[in-house]
Formats: structure tokens, C-alpha cells, sequence
């Protein structure tokens, strides 16, 4: 199985200013089609799951250009530029190169 | 649109069993890989498991722990998937949500959780 690492566990972030979130796979994440199947999603209390980017840097609909998704192989990463209150909640990483599907631990984003 | 509508949760003894249902609409269906994903109460997510499209078999896949237990099963005819869930233990308790992959053109569907899930409580 591949495992997703996710860092940090948690941070605090001032509005205005950016925030970054590690997501580390035990195996390469690229497919031979050429994609590489990494999701990222926040949850917020109470809510389901929302996708923000998928394929690695391709920001889902109706997701601000604030957040943004880079990385390659087995490193990545989500930013983003300048928080937002809303921002506040859970941020999880999935690989979906193979089954099983997996997650990252969850990141906790707070407001300072 | 498209929309995913899960169904069938409920409380139901250790031992027991619930049959779950993901009712979709507004992509081909039939085309479409589905996948179960679950969440414990204050815990992270986790895949549960998977029903390829008849292109792929129907090949189906389940997460370690719930191999054995968990079925997952499809009727193209009512674009409707379900997940079959027998030996239920406390540990199965949570939120059942279903979601696409594979969908032919729609990358952008993958994975997208659209439903608010189906609320399974395994209790005595």
C-alpha cells in the first residue's frame, strides 16, 4: 500500500499571510499516462469533504486561485497564498494511482 | 448537475448488517468507476473500497480491514451503487460517503465527495 505523509499536523496561520502544507507518498505518485493521482481536500467542521485540486495542480471548480497544488513523484504540496477565515478546518491528501486508495493523517488549519 | 445521494444508514446492533446505496445522476454512470470512503467521528478519512465499470470487469476492491465484510455491488439499470456491510463492529461506525472515478471526460469528477453521506452507528 502506499503510505501518505502529511506536515504539519497542525499550524496557526495570520489572515493575510500564506500557509503551506507537505504531502510525502511512499511511492511515486505518476502514472504512465503521464498523471500523477494526487488529490487535496478540506473539510470544514461539520461539512463534507471539498475537493480543492486534483491531478496534482489542477484547482477543482469554484476552488479561489489562492490555493495552489505543486509536486511531483512522491513530494507535494498545497499552498496557499494568503488565508482566509473560511480556509479554517482539516486538509487531507489522497493518492489515487492505485487501489487502495489512501490518505494523508489530516493537516488542522487555525487562525491565529 | 451531477448529483450523489447516499442512503441507508441507520443504528443497528455489533453483528449486524446495512445495506448502503449511492443513487447518481447527470454523468454516464455505467462508464463510471464508484468508491465508498468513510469517516469516523473526529477521525480522518478512509477508503473503504470500489466498483470498476463493466469495461473494467466490475473488478471490485476493499480496503484490508473491511475485506471479507463489505461488499460492493452495482445496478447500472438504476445508476445506483451500494455497499453491502455485514460483522459490523463499533469500529464501523461513521459516515459513509460514495464518490466517481474513471468518469469518461470528466477528470475533474474524480473523487469529488458531492454527497453529505449516509450516517452508520453500530451500537448494542
Amino acid at each position: 500500500d502506499i503510505v501518505m505523509t502529511q506536515s504539519p499536523v497542525a499550524l496557526s496561520v495570520t489572515p493575510g499571510e500564506p500557509a503551506s502544507i507537505s504531502c510525502r507518498s511512499s511511492q511515486s505518485l505518476l502514472s504512465s499516462n503521464g498523471n500523477t493521482y494526487l488529490i487535496w481536500y478540506l473539510q470544514k467542521t461539520g461539512q463534507s469533504p471539498q475537493l480543492l485540486i486534483y491531478v496534482s495542480s489542477t484547482r477543482a471548480s469554484g476552488v479561489p486561485d489562492r490555493f495552489s497544488g505543486s509536486g511531483s513523484g512522491t513530494d507535494f504540496t498545497l499552498k496557499i497564498s494568503r488565508v482566509e477565515a473560511e480556509d479554517v478546518g482539516v486538509y487531507y491528501c489522497m493518492q489515487y494511482l492505485q487501489a487502495p486508495v489512501t490518505f494523508g493523517q489530516g493537516t488542522r488549519l487555525q487562525i491565529k | 448537475e451531477v448529483q450523489l445521494v447516499e442512503s441507508g444508514g441507520g443504528l443497528v446492533q455489533p453483528g449486524g448488517s446495512l445495506k448502503l446505496a449511492c443513487a447518481a445522476s447527470g454523468f454516464s454512470f455505467s462508464d463510471s468507476a464508484i468508491h465508498w470512503v468513510r469517516q469516523a467521528s473526529g477521525k480522518g478519512l478512509e477508503w473503504v473500497g470500489r466498483i470498476r465499470m463493466k469495461a473494467g470487469n466490475y473488478a471490485t476492491a476493499y480496503a484490508a480491514s473491511m475485506t471479507g465484510r463489505f461488499t460492493v455491488s452495482r445496478d447500472d439499470s438504476k445508476n445506483t451503487a451500494y455497499l453491502q456491510l455485514n460483522s459490523l463492529t463499533t469500529e464501523d461506525t461513521g459516515v459513509y460517503y460514495c464518490c466517481l472515478n474513471e468518469v469518461p471526460g470528466r477528470p475533474s469528477l474524480a473523487f469529488d465527495i458531492l454527497g453529505q453521506g449516509t450516517v452508520v452507528t453500530v451500537s448494542a
